[in-house]
């Protein structure tokens, strides 16, 4: 079955260290993301990325890094300068149709990240 | 700037009731529309969208929405509640115009009392 993976569900570390988060998928879309969600907040926007070696800041990028050298992989690591790193993360992906246009994104199961 | 309006953080019905769910958007031109479905510690899951074509969408579950671009709203609505309907959910928009951004709102949890 087609679908996003993100590994580990739940993730522990110690202040200070950083840290990378799985992604992968298997849907052969071009563009994928990452997005922290905080309760009440919604999906904030990390980083996204329209093509292999590409990738472009969202909305709350510093404290954050990701490479694309895969289509189908897109790791996150959150660094120590990530003032406030506990939160749930979602991966995403999203097709390119025949206009250039996006449409829905499929989003991975997500990783719980609890930092003490 | 494009952004996308929950009224509501926490909505409650009851078993058979009609569920009612609004959304509000603000962009200068008519965006893609979604609703996605996300229940405790798990990913968002499409329910329905709007691109283009017919206004009244459906998706899955019995989930339907209008996109109203008069009213630039497009409320997600279904007949009768169950108790599985239980969950948050998200509106979300997309300029189409090539831009990969996608604006999410706040999330609307959707309480169903037996």
């Amino acid at each position: 079955d087609g679908g996003i993976t993100q590994s580990p569900k739940y993730l522990f570390r110690k202040e200070g260290q950083n840290v990378t988060l799985s992604c992968e998928q298997n849907l052969n879309h071009d563009a994928m993301y990452w997005y922290r969600q905080d309760p009440g907040q919604g999906l904030r926007l990390i980083y996204y990325s329209q093509i292999v070696n590409d990738f472009q800041k969202g909305d709350i990028a510093e404290g954050y890094s990701v490479s694309r050298e895969k289509k189908e992989s897109f790791p996150l690591t959150v660094t120590s300068a990530q003032k406030n790193p506990t939160a749930f993360y979602l991966c995403a992906s999203s097709i390119r149709g025949a206009s250039g246009h996006s449409y829905e994104q499929y989003f991975g199961p997500g990783t719980r990240l609890t930092v003490t | 700037a494009q952004s996308v309006t929950q009224l509501g953080s926490h909505v409650s019905v009851s078993e058979g009731a009609l569920v009612l769910l609004r959304c509000n958007y603000s962009s200068s031109v008519p965006p893609y529309l979604f609703w996605y479905v996300q229940y405790p510690n798990q990913g968002l899951q499409l329910l329905l969208k709007y691109t283009t074509g017919a206004t009244l969408v459906k998706g899955i579950n019995g989930f339907e929405a209008e996109f109203k671009k008069s009213e630039t709203s497009f409320h997600l609505t279904k007949p009768s509640a169950h108790m599985s309907d239980a969950a948050e959910y998200f509106c979300a928009a997309l300029l189409p115009s090539g831009t990969y951004k996608y604006i999410f709102g706040t999330g609307t949890r959707l309480k169903v009392l037996a």
